[in-house]
């Protein structure tokens, strides 16, 4: 998971809770992405950034919201936490000419 | 984006050939198949992606049938530690997004 670093790895929430969730990348890559992984699925994608000041909706937007502020960061924030938000999140950026995704370690997020 | 048909798991035996099969009836001309894996709760990995031309790097082979509507991941001796969720995906050039569907899991026996 070298290159992209997820903050924080582990977070309990009450229902109607707000947080954000951090990524960050020391590659300079353009690209980032936020994924949700429900137990036992696979990864939907959130939200995209292709580049600084830029961003894109996925397949499950609602309920959350991004900010690319600069090229190294991308964060994902919920406004108000619902128990259908608990799930694993990662981060991933798309690297420049050889079009690969490289992953964070992920955050574990559960709301009661 | 196309989208891709998996099976839900397989098994192969420790040291035999894993052949990892991915529908893709609709894919377009401009679309390129890759391949990710995600072993326990990581994060996916990438392995290896391909357009018409069958690819091999040091971890699998990509076989894409001529028509491009289906292709085979090939891992050549598959280890107890290619145990792990395979991903299939059709993306469109460089500028569109991944979306990963639900992949097979990959079970290798001892």
């Amino acid at each position: 998971n070298a290159g992209v670093t997820q903050t924080p790895k582990f977070q309990v929430l009450k229902t109607g809770q707000s947080m954000t969730l951090q990524c960050a990348q020391d590659m300079n890559h353009n690209s980032m992405y936020w994924y949700r992984q429900d137990p036992g699925m696979g990864l939907r994608l959130i939200y995209y950034s292709a580049s600084e000041g830029t961003t894109d909706k996925g397949e499950v937007p609602n309920g959350y919201n991004v900010s690319r502020l600069n090229k190294r960061e991308f964060s994902l924030r919920l406004e108000s936490a619902a128990p259908s938000q608990t799930s694993v999140y990662f981060c991933a950026i798309e690297g420049t000419g050889n079009e690969k995704l490289f992953f964070g370690s992920g955050t574990q997020l559960s709301v009661l | 984006d196309a989208k891709t048909t998996q099976p839900p798991s397989m098994d192969c035996a420790e040291g035999r050939a894993a052949n990892l099969p991915c529908n893709h009836s609709t894919i377009s001309g401009n679309e390129y198949v890759y391949w990710y894996r995600q072993i326990h709760s990581q994060g996916p990995q990438y392995i290896i992606h391909g357009l018409k031309n069958n690819e091999t790097n040091e971890m699998a082979s990509l076989i894409i049938t001529e028509d491009r509507k289906s292709s085979t991941l090939i891992l050549p001796h598959a280890t107890l530690r290619d145990t792990a969720v395979y991903y299939c995906i059709v993306r469109e050039g460089n500028f569109n997004k991944f979306y990963f569907g639900s992949g097979t899991k990959l079970n290798v026996k001892p």
